[in-house]
């Protein structure tokens, strides 16, 4: 069975730093590409950033870049999110998302995702 | 980046009728085109990649069509289990965008 376990969030001050961590298992972590998506409360799903399989390549939206990093660990089948100065409208849940060559890299697995809330 | 917009925003249809939803892209996505269906409290689920290109597991009665700009989920007979919230996505261009979705209630 796939799973996609994210950890990490929380309540944190505008400003402030957090790192999201996805636990992959039921699947070939390896072979496929990675994504964070959030969505606000109430609100539709946003695309935040993407890692290929081999992790050699990032990509962010414009509203995250320079604030927040991916990157993977395929050893630890494991996907992570840093982020920083972390704003209002950053609050949203983060899921991890998974896709590969055979739905030509859409996104097929989805976490449950982890909540951020970034208030004072 | 790509607008994808979806209309109508909201669907009220009954059990058993067709359910035809949009997604329109302000430029050229070739087919590199999905849909997604999100219950409340859910994740999303994949059904369509590729724009026509039902993913494992989804019934045949969720199709989608269209290239280029225009593009169509049709459901052919609403089961009381696709109530629900639809979005699109492109990955044709970086950054990846989704519609803003389309909301399928009960009549």
């Amino acid at each position: 069975e796939v799973q996609l376990l994210e950890s990490g969030g929380g309540l944190i001050q505008p400003g402030g730093s957090l790192r999201l961590s996805c636990a992959a298992s039921g699947f070939t972590f390896s072979d496929y590409a990675m994504s964070w998506v959030r969505q606000a409360p109430g609100k539709g799903l946003e695309w935040v950033s993407s890692i290929p399989a081999g992790g050699r390549a990032t990509y962010y939206a414009d509203s995250v870049k320079g604030r927040f990093a991916v990157s993977r660990d395929n050893s630890r089948n494991t996907l992570f999110l840093q982020m920083s100065s972390l704003r209002a409208e950053d609050t949203a849940v983060y899921h991890c998302v998974g896709g590969a060559a055979v739905t030509n890299y859409f996104f097929e697995y989805w976490g449950q995702g982890t909540l951020v809330a970034v208030s004072s | 980046e790509i607008v994808l917009t979806q209309s109508p925003a909201t669907l009220s249809l009954s059990p058993g009728e067709r359910a035809t939803l949009s997604c329109r892209a302000s430029q050229s996505v070739s087919s590199s085109l999905g849909w997604y269906q999100q219950k409340p409290g859910q994740a999303p689920r994949l059904l369509i990649y590729d724009a026509s290109n039902r993913a494992t597991g989804i019934p045949a009665r969720f199709s989608g069509s269209g290239s280029g700009t225009d593009f169509t989920l049709t459901i052919s007979s609403l089961e009381t289990e696709d109530f629900a919230v639809y979005y699109c996505q492109q990955r044709n261009n970086w950054p990846r965008t989704f519609g803003q979705g389309t909301k399928v209630e009960i009549k």
